[in-house]
């Protein structure tokens, strides 16, 4: 198992397009974690899978943002109509319920809005 | 609702010295207690946990003892080297539920030789 990825590293977009991103987590784990980081900053919850299920979002993940995880297995973030406010870098997680806080990070993706 | 405190930076020591960087929080319960590195280019990384008061998580020659009476959990190292230049957050979570991180907003450290 080579970790938690995410896809792409780095997208670059102009205002107004639409973005997906893509994590796929540690095959075993059954929760998943989407943060966001802008710079400076410590990352901030967004949202959280366990299995398929979404289970909580976080204030700051407007209208405009929608997370997926179809069949509890890779999950997927997309941005409408993006702003350049929503430059950041975006940070999957992925653990088990069962373990005591055990955390695995991806590298992120790094958005920029042009 | 929750949050954590930490020195602010950016840190600049010499190789060998002593590295101490403070953090506090605010919260509700009894949270668990975390120290996270960021290397360059790199995701973050679990560095030490601590999960109750009094509890001490250590990790590759790096401390911090969760002191429920001050609301601290400080790092430190005896001896850093260059390699432990990095980003480092601490972080807080709650023990059950959703167990989603509350992060400090960093300090950068660097190490000169």
């Amino acid at each position: 198992d080579t970790g938690v990825s995410q896809n792409p590293r780095h997208k670059i977009t102009k205002r107004g397009q639409n973005v997906t991103f893509r994590c796929d987590p540690i095959s075993e784990h059954n929760r998943l974690y989407w943060y966001r980081q802008t710079l400076g900053q410590g990352p901030e919850f967004l949202t959280y899978f366990q299995n398929e299920a979404q289970l909580e979002k976080s204030r700051l993940l407007s209208d405009r943002f929608s997370a997926e995880r179809p069949k509890g297995s890779f999950s997927t973030l997309e941005i409408q109509r993006t702003e350049q406010g929503d430059s950041a870098m975006y940070l999957c997680a992925s653990s088990l319920v069962e373990t005591a806080l055990g955390y695995t990070f991806g590298s992120g993706t790094r958005l920029t809005v042009v | 609702g929750d949050s954590v405190t930490q020195m602010e930076g950016p840190v600049t020591l010499s190789e060998e010295a002593f590295l101490t960087i403070n953090c506090t929080y605010t919260a509700t319960g009894y949270p668990s207690l975390f120290w996270y590195v960021q290397y360059p280019g790199e995701g973050l990384q679990l560095l030490l946990k601590a999960t109750k008061a009094d509890d001490k998580g250590s990790n590759k020659g790096f401390e911090a003892t969760y002191r429920k009476e001050t609301t601290s959990f400080h790092l430190e190292k005896g001896s850093v080297q260059v390699s432990d230049s990095a980003v480092y957050f601490c972080a807080l979570s709650d023990r059950q539920g959703a167990q989603k991180l509350v992060f400090g907003q960093g300090t950068r450290l660097t190490i000169n030789p």
